[in-house]
């Protein structure tokens, strides 16, 4: 069985951009998390979806928004980007049911200039 | 509000010996936490899961063990070999609800 895809591995942009980022979960799974790692703030929760609804959210501002596709494939999309927004994103997907283990994708490394 | 939180950042253990890995956590609504490991530029690997209602769980290597009185929970890796080395993170969650708090992370360290 395939595992968590994101792509791209690595984005360059520049501050006031948008950007998107992809995630295709596990085969099967319908629920896809999406979360930022940053060195002075650890892993942080962005949302959740479940059959393309979004059933959490963490505290990011609305720049910060995603989607779930009836694939469960998601995307994030982030608005006039911040040089703080460089961080690695990582989508998790798990098969939605309570207290299930959440499997993590690569991430893509987003750095702003 | 850190509600998850690894007090050890780092961690150096002989190869073949024990590692312990420590976790605390404030919110007495989690019930069911969960440890991953990371290597760096990669996304986390999971290990070992435990649910509220039990106090240990098992899988090879590898044991979880939770005091909910305390609000505590440890990693055991025995015996420790040197390919664990990396970054491990605790993480917990709410009953029914999807999200994840992690830990600051603990980077262990395995030495030959």
């Amino acid at each position: 069985k395939a595992g968590v895809t994101q792509t791209p591995r690595y984005l360059i942009k520049t501050r006031g951009q948008q950007v998107t980022l992809s995630c295709s979960p596990i085969s099967g799974h319908r629920s896809v998390s999406w979360y930022q790692q940053t060195p002075g703030q650890g892993l942080q929760f962005l949302f959740e979806y479940f059959s393309e609804t979004q059933r959490n959210k963490g505290n990011f501002p609305g720049r910060f928004s995603g989607r779930q596709f009836s694939n469960s494939r998601s995307e994030m999309n982030v608005s006039t980007l911040e040089l703080g927004d460089s961080a690695l994103y990582l989508c998790a997907s798990s098969e939605g049911s309570l207290n299930t283990e959440a499997f993590f994708g690569q991430g893509t490394r987003l750095t702003v200039v | 509000d850190q509600q998850v939180k690894q007090n050890s950042p780092s961690l150096s253990v002989q190869e073949g010996r024990i590692s312990i890995l420590n976790c605390d956590y404030t919110n007495s609504m989690f019930d069911y936490f969960l440890w991953y490991k990371k290597y760096p530029a990669e996304g986390p690997t999971f290990l070992i899961s435990i649910s509220s209602i039990k106090d240990k769980n098992e899988d090879g290597r590898f044991t979880v063990f939770l005091n909910k009185s305390a609000k505590h929970l440890s990693l055991h890796i025995v015996p420790s070999q040197p390919g664990d080395s990396a970054v491990y993170f605790c993480a917990a969650s709410e009953k029914g609800r999807g999200k994840l708090i992690f830990g600051q992370g603990t980077e262990l360290s395995v030495k030959p």
